[in-house]
């Protein structure tokens, strides 16, 4: 099963700033936050991800909780072309068996409105 | 492009018959993995490879279904005697292999139509 919450979907308006939450209250130390997301019809997308720190690159920025049991996805402008299925997923960095895997939830659905 | 490749991007076929997927990696990403998607759910893992050395199947991963990725390159899924239920998305990921950094890239998936 998945390790995330999320809800299952959220709207938000053109040119503002989409915040995706996700809780993941059991994460282990060694376990890394990933955000991916896709697009209908399409592979899933690899986002950002992070272990402790808040991590920013040219999509997005990922703010983790000082406790590690929950982040935000923040996407700072959102268009049209990010409506889309967000996951947050959780897992072991590293070599072997299934720590390497991703275990997807279901999501949120996230729809950017004109 | 140098992203991950699947072909074919759509495949319909009757129950019964076989069908084999093909998938090419990122350049030099030494990870495999297989994953399936049903409408409406997120992707579920079937199996990986390292290198051509396949190291973990999933309990999804039935008798009818095999994997290969015989030079370390290329992957091929083949499910025989298809069926209704085995309708979905096939999706193919690839990663470095690297401790560090080691992020699934995915392609854009083989949707299966079994009639």
């Amino acid at each position: 099963d998945a390790k995330t919450t999320q809800p299952p979907s959220m709207d938000c308006a053109e040119g503002r700033a989409a915040n995706l939450p996700c809780n993941h209250s059991t994460i282990s130390g060694n376990e890394y936050v990933y955000w991916y997301r896709q697009i209908h019809s399409q592979g899933p997308q690899y986002i950002i991800h992070g272990l402790k720190n808040n991590e920013t690159n040219e999509m997005a920025s990922l703010i983790i909780t000082e406790d590690r049991k929950s982040s935000t996805l923040i996407l700072p402008h959102a268009t049209l072309r990010d409506t889309a299925v967000y996951y947050c997923i959780v897992r072991v960095e590293g070599y072997g068996g299934s720590q390497g895997n991703l275990i997807f939830g279901k999501g949120t659905k996230l729809s950017v409105k004109p | 492009d140098t992203g991950v490749s699947q072909d074919p991007r759509h495949k319909i076929t009757k129950r019964g018959q076989n069908v084999t997927f093909r998938c090419d990696p990122i350049s030099e990403h030494n990870r495999l993995y297989w994953y399936r998607q049903t409408l409406g759910q997120g992707p579920e893992f079937l199996t990986y490879f390292q290198n051509e050395a396949q190291l973990e199947k999933s309990r999804l991963l039935s008798d009818r279904f095999s994997a290969e990725r015989p030079k370390g390159s290329f992957s091929t899924l083949e499910i025989q005697r298809t069926e209704q239920g085995d309708s979905a998305m096939y999706l193919c990921a690839s990663s470095l292999g690297d401790r560090a950094t080691d992020t699934q890239y995915f392609g854009p998936g083989t949707r299966l139509t079994v009639l």
